[in-house]
């Protein structure tokens, strides 16, 4: 298993430009989630969903979308890129049904750089 | 109360020590609690689950104490390869049990 897999692992973008964050998942985890980390704070969600076809927004949905129509793939898209984008995303999977304990697997990050 | 709130370190250890970190949450609802451990430039990878009994795993016991809502991360005989970034993780209860909350961490250097 590679577990979850995310591309590009950095990139430089400039303002107004648009990417997508690749995020694919070879568990079969019903949950996944997209997570922004900025220097000195903790991990703020972005969007998650519970399967496929589902998405919904966390914390800090502004700026973003994804779509989910695969149980493997979560995409997640900047359109217009501005700086306060700038940071480090995680995409994360997890399988949940009964278990409260399920654990979380993370990919390796993207390092995004608006400028 | 923010949501979860952890020492703000960091932390610097010399080999051998002994170092505990505290959380506290907000949501008394909140069922479930665990321990991630972030390396640097690396991604979180699960430490340890902490269970309302109280758990240990070789070097490191987690504890739960819910009526002051608080959960403790004890690193007993510090090694160098212990030096990372320790986030408390609280998941959700009810209708918010998808989502897991992260503390902002706790840097931990261990040093020779």
């Amino acid at each position: 298993n590679a577990g979850v897999t995310q591309t590009p692992k950095f990139r430089i973008l400039k303002i107004g430009q648009s990417m997508t964050l690749q995020c694919t998942q070879d568990m079969n985890h019903n949950y996944m989630y997209w997570y922004r980390q900025d220097p000195g704070m903790g991990l703020k969600l972005i969007y998650y969903s519970v399967g496929a076809g589902i998405t919904d927004k966390g914390e800090v949905p502004n700026g973003y979308n994804v779509s989910r129509s695969t149980t493997e793939d979560f995409p997640l898209r900047l359109e217009l890129a501005a700086p306060s984008q700038t940071s480090v995303y995680f995409c994360a999977s997890r399988y949940l049904a009964n278990g409260d304990f399920a654990e979380a697997f993370f990919g390796q990050g993207t390092r995004l750089t608006v400028v | 109360r923010k949501e979860v709130e952890q020492d703000p370190g960091p932390f610097n250890v010399p080999e051998g020590a002994t170092v505990a970190f505290n959380c506290t949450y907000s949501n008394s609802a909140s069922q479930s609690f665990f321990w991630y451990r972030q390396d640097c430039r690396k991604e979180p990878k699960l430490l340890m689950s902490v269970y309302s009994s109280g758990n240990e795993d070789g070097r490191f016991t987690a504890q739960l104490n819910r009526a002051s809502q608080y959960i403790s991360l004890l690193i007993r005989d510090s090694k160098l390869s212990d030096s990372a970034t320790y986030l408390c993780v609280v998941r959700g209860s009810g209708g918010s049990n998808y989502k897991l909350t992260f503390g902002k961490g706790t840097l931990l250097t261990v040093n020779p």
